[in-house]
């Protein structure tokens, strides 16, 4: 199995642009996290998703995030538009009952 | 949830035993031990987790107190490849897996 499988690893844009992460769960997990992780707040959740359906998104900071799973092997999340501040590693990971299984992440950087 | 409590950082020495502590004082009848860590520029990696019982794995053994108020995780024999960032959490094993990471121990081996 090839794992959580994220793109890009890396992305540099500038302010004002939309961005949009993916991620590909492992095939036959059926809960999908999204986290950000940044030096001063550390490791957050943002949104998860079980079955296709998100379940708890009381931590996307605001409405310029939002995040889809139109089916079971594919996720985004997007930030629209991108501001300095949403710079960080944003990490994807997906659930075989209780354990996580983490992807690599996208280092973001908005200039 | 469950608070719970690590020292920030650690030294071990190339070969010896690892030992991290976690204090989880709060901890709930049916809320689990459990323990990532992060290699820098990794996202997290599972190594283990308990209820009661101490358990062990091909990566670590975890000893958790009899009170279930404390626990800690042994690297039998460290190699440079386990510095990395600990993080033991403390949740039931419900919401598929969902976790909130604190700032964990940095381990760092050193030859």
């Amino acid at each position: 199995d090839a794992g959580v499988i994220q793109s890009p690893r890396h992305e540099v844009t500038e302010m004002g642009q939309e961005v949009t992460l993916r991620c590909k769960p492992i095939s036959g997990h059926n809960s999908l996290f999204w986290y950000r992780q940044t030096m001063m707040r550390g490791l957050e959740l943002l949104i998860y998703f079980n079955n296709n359906v998100p379940i708890d998104d009381s931590g996307m900071p605001e409405d310029r995030f939002s995040a889809k799973m139109p089916n079971a092997s594919f996720s985004t999340l997007k930030i629209q538009p991108s501001e300095p501040r949403d710079s960080a590693v944003y990490f994807c990971a997906s659930t075989r009952g209780n354990i996580q299984y983490f992807g690599a992440g996208t280092r973001l950087s908005v200039l | 949830d469950a608070k719970t409590t690590q020292p920030p950082s650690m030294d071990c020495a190339e070969g010896r035993a690892a030992n991290l502590p976690c204090n989880h004082s709060t901890i709930s009848g049916n809320e689990y031990v459990y323990w990532y860590r992060q290699i820098h520029s990794q996202g997290p990696q599972y190594i283990i987790h308990g209820l009661k019982n101490n358990e062990t794995n091909e990566m670590a053994s975890l000893i958790i107190t009899e009170d279930r108020k404390s626990s800690t995780l042994i690297l039998p024999h460290a190699t440079l490849r386990d510095t990395a960032v600990y993080y033991c959490i403390v949740r039931a094993n419900t919401n598929a897996g969902k976790s909130t990471f604190g700032d964990g121990t940095t381990l760092t081996v050193k030859p």
